[in-house]
């Protein structure tokens, strides 16, 4: 098993230029997450998904979209990239067993450089 | 928003001692989750431990958890320096979302 995987690994953007960031997972999991974490910073939860066709905000959501068409992939989207949005972006996966939530499991990340 | 507040920030000790490293939590939740990150790459899960336990042992980590003065700590005994990274703290307050804190840099001298 893969577990969760990202692409790509790295990007450099210039202002105003858009990308989608993939996150992909094999574990059959129902909850996926996009975070992005700053230096010296915990990570801050952007867009989290329930389960195929749901998506919600979280702490950080402006400036981003997400899709869920399919259970195992989770996209991110930056529709015109600002240089605040310079950042590690992170992606996760989650089971739900018996409706009690359980540790996540987490991509290598995406560098992501805003110029 | 940080939920956790991690303390210390920053820890440096020698192979063989234990590391100890506490997070602080400001609402009620439903279970509180310890990460590492080694630099540069994704997180690891660690310890899970949910609002009506109390201590939980996974290897040489110890995880103890007061939800009455809403905190927890992280101990990592005979500690190795393959266990140089960051710790983070992160609680479940709202059905399965996590909020981080800002995490302890642990440095472990050979």
């Amino acid at each position: 098993n893969a577990g969760v995987t990202q692409t790509p690994k790295f990007r450099v953007l210039k202002t105003g230029q858009s990308m989608t960031l993939l996150c992909a997972q094999d574990m059959n999991h129902e909850y996926m997450y996009w975070y992005r974490q700053d230096p010296g910073m915990g990570l801050r939860l952007i867009h989290y998904s329930v389960g195929e066709g749901t998506t919600a905000k979280g702490e950080v959501p402006d400036g981003y979209n997400v899709s869920r068409l399919k259970k195992q992939n989770f996209l991110l989207g930056l529709e015109s990239a600002a240089p605040s949005q310079t950042s590690v972006y992170f992606c996760a996966s989650s089971p739900l067993l018996s409706g009690v939530y359980n540790e996540q499991f987490f991509g290598p990340g995406t560098r992501l450089t805003v110029l | 928003s940080q939920q956790g507040e991690e303390d210390p920030q920053a820890l440096s000790i020698q192979e063989g001692e234990n590391a100890t490293m506490n997070c602080s939590y400001k609402t009620s939740i439903n279970n509180l989750q310890w990460y590492r990150q080694n630099s540069g790459r994704g997180l690891v899960h660690l310890i899970l431990i949910r609002s009506n336990e109390r201590e939980k042992h996974s290897g040489r980590l110890r995880v103890t958890l007061d939800t009455s003065k809403k905190s927890s700590s992280l101990l990592i005994t005979a500690s190795r320096a393959a266990d140089t990274a960051s710790y983070f703290c992160a609680t479940d307050n709202q059905g399965g979302k996590l909020i981080f804190g800002q995490g302890t840099e642990l440095s472990v001298k050979p």
